[in-house]
C-alpha cells in the first residue's frame, strides 16, 4: 500500500470554526491532490498541488484553501467550516500528472468531517 | 466539459451471479478511462484503465473495453463474491491529467 495518512481520521466541528486537515506521504511522489466525496456526486476535486508551494485550484475550491511546504505535507483549510462542507475528504498522490494513465493516483483513507 | 454518468446503485446480487454497470462518458479528445473500487471504510484503489479506444481493462476477474464508438466502459464480472461488494467508480483523464469521476455505484453481493 502507498504510505499515505490523513489526520485526524473523523472530526466534528461547529459552523464558523477554521478547520485543518492533514495529508502526509512517504512515496515522495509530486501531485497532490486533495478531493471531498459526497452521496450522488463521487469525489469532486478541491484543490491540487504540482510541487512545493504550488498549487491549483480545482472543481470545487470555494471556501478551501492549502498549502504545501513540504513534498510529503499537504494541508487543506476551511477557513470558516459551513454545515456544506459536511463530507469525506481524500487526498491521492501520483508520480506524475500528465502520465497518469501509467502513474495512477493513490488515495489515502480519508478523513469524515460533520459541520453542526 | 467532461462529465461521467454510471448506473445508480445499489446492485444488489447473489454470489455467483454475473455483474455489469455500465459507464458513460463525454469528453473531448481521447482520455483514459478507470474503474476505482472502494471497500467499506477505505479509500479508492485502481481496479483497472484503459488508454485508447478498443483497449480492455482486467483485474480480480473484472474487466471493461474502452468503446469510443459508444462512449462507454462497462465493467463486468462473471461470477461475483460476497467480497466484492463495494463501490465502483467510474473515472477519466482530462487533457491535463485530472479525474473526473462518476457518482459512484454500491454493489451488494449476497451469500
Amino acid at each position: 500500500d502507498a504510505g499515505i495518512t490523513q489526520s485526524p481520521r473523523h472530526k466534528v466541528t461547529e459552523t464558523g470554526t477554521p478547520v485543518t486537515l492533514r495529508c502526509h506521504q512517504t512515496e515522495n511522489h509530486r501531485y497532490m491532490y486533495w478531493y471531498r466525496q459526497d452521496p450522488g456526486h463521487g469525489l469532486r476535486l478541491i484543490h491540487y498541488s504540482y510541487g512545493v508551494k504550488d498549487t491549483d485550484k480545482g472543481e470545487v475550491s470555494d471556501g478551501y484553501s492549502v498549502s504545501r511546504s513540504k513534498t510529503e505535507d499537504f494541508l487543506l483549510t476551511l477557513e470558516s467550516a459551513t454545515s456544506s462542507q459536511t463530507s469525506v475528504y481524500f487526498c491521492a498522490i501520483s508520480e506524475s500528472q500528465r502520465q497518469i494513465v501509467y502513474n495512477e493516483q493513490f488515495f489515502g483513507p480519508g478523513t469524515r468531517l460533520t459541520v453542526l | 466539459g467532461n462529465s461521467v454518468t454510471q448506473m445508480e446503485g445499489p446492485v444488489t446480487l447473489s454470489e455467483e451471479a454475473f455483474l455489469t454497470i455500465n459507464c458513460t462518458y463525454t469528453a473531448t479528445g481521447y482520455p483514459s478511462l478507470f474503474w476505482y473500487v472502494q471497500y467499506p471504510g477505505e479509500g479508492l484503489q485502481l481496479l483497472l484503465k484503459a488508454t485508447k479506444a478498443d483497449d480492455k481493462g482486467s483485474n480480480k476477474g473484472f474487466e471493461a473495453t474502452y468503446r469510443k464508438e459508444t462512449t462507454s466502459f462497462h465493467l463486468e464480472k462473471g461470477s461475483v463474491q460476497v467480497s466484492d461488494s463495494a463501490v465502483y467508480f467510474c473515472a477519466l483523464t482530462d487533457s491535463w491529467g485530472k479525474l473526473q469521476f462518476g457518482a459512484g455505484t454500491q454493489v451488494v453481493v449476497t451469500p
